[in-house]
C-alpha cells in the first residue's frame, strides 16, 4: 500500500503555544486529506477533511480557527494547533486518499503532549 | 455520526477463527466497506477492502451479503499479534470518513 508519513511523531509544547504538525504522502498524490484525533482507549474521531488548494471542511465541534489546516500540495498536508492547552494533549492521526480512490492510507500518527 | 455498529470487545485464543460483523444499515449503492486494525499508539493499518459478496487475501476475509447491510471481517488461525482494534469504515457519499467505535479483539493463549 500506499505510504503515508508524520512529522514529528512525538512533540511537547509549553501551554499557549502554537505546533505545527506535518503529514506526507510519499508515493501517492492525496487529493484529500484527513486529520484525526484520538484519545486514548477511544475511537478516531474526524477534525477535518481538506482538498488540495481548497479551504478544509471542519466537523461539528472543532474550532478551525484553533486547529489549523493547510493542503497546499497533493503530497503535503499540514495541521497546527494554534494556542495550545493540556485538553489538546492528544494522538492526531492523518490520512490520504488519492483520485478516484475508496482506499485512505494512514499516517503512523504524532503525539501531542501540552505541558 | 458514524454509521456502522461493532460490537465493542471479542475474546478468542490462538489458533481460533474469529469473525466480527459490522452492521452499515444506510450504505449506499457505491459504498464500499473496508476494514482496518490499530495497534496502540499507530496509526490504522488496512486490512482488507469490498463491494459485495466475498473477498480474500493473504490475512483475512470479507463476507458481504446481497442486501450489503453488514459485513464479517473473517481472521483465520488469529495469533497474539492479532490482539488489536478492528474498525469497520464505510465510504458514505465518497469522504465521509467517520470512524465507529470499533472491535477490540483480545487474542489469549
Amino acid at each position: 500500500g500506499a505510504v503515508v508519513s508524520q512529522h514529528p511523531s512525538r512533540v511537547i509544547c509549553k501551554s499557549g503555544t502554537s505546533v505545527k504538525i506535518e503529514c506526507r504522502s510519499l508515493d501517492f498524490q492525496a487529493t484529500t486529506m484527513f486529520w484525526y484525533r484520538q484519545f486514548p482507549k477511544q475511537s478516531l474521531m474526524l477534525m477535518a477533511t481538506s482538498n488540495e488548494g481548497s479551504k478544509a471542511t471542519y466537523e461539528q465541534g472543532v474550532e478551525k480557527d484553533k486547529f489549523l489546516i493547510n493542503h497546499a500540495s497533493l503530497t503535503l498536508s499540514t495541521l497546527t494547533v494554534t494556542s495550545a492547552h493540556p485538553e489538546d494533549s492528544s494522538f492526531y492521526i492523518c490520512s490520504g486518499k488519492g483520485v478516484e480512490s475508496y482506499e485512505q492510507y494512514f499516517g503512523p500518527g504524532t503525539r501531542l503532549t501540552v505541558t | 455520526l458514524a454509521k456502522t455498529t461493532q460490537p465493542i470487545s471479542m475474546d478468542s485464543y490462538e489458533g481460533q477463527e474469529v469473525n466480527i460483523t459490522c452492521s452499515h444499515n444506510n450504505i449506499a449503492t457505491n459504498d464500499y466497506i473496508t476494514w482496518y486494525q490499530q495497534f496502540p499508539s499507530q496509526g490504522p493499518r488496512f486490512i482488507i477492502q469490498g463491494y459485495k459478496t466475498k473477498v480474500t487475501n493473504e490475512v483475512a476475509s470479507l463476507f458481504i451479503p446481497a442486501d450489503r447491510k453488514s459485513s464479517t471481517l473473517s481472521l483465520p488461525r488469529v495469533s497474539l499479534s492479532d490482539t488489536a482494534v478492528y474498525y469497520c469504515l464505510v465510504d458514505y457519499n465518497n469522504n465521509d470518513m467517520r470512524f465507529g467505535a470499533g472491535t477490540r479483539l483480545t487474542v489469549k493463549p
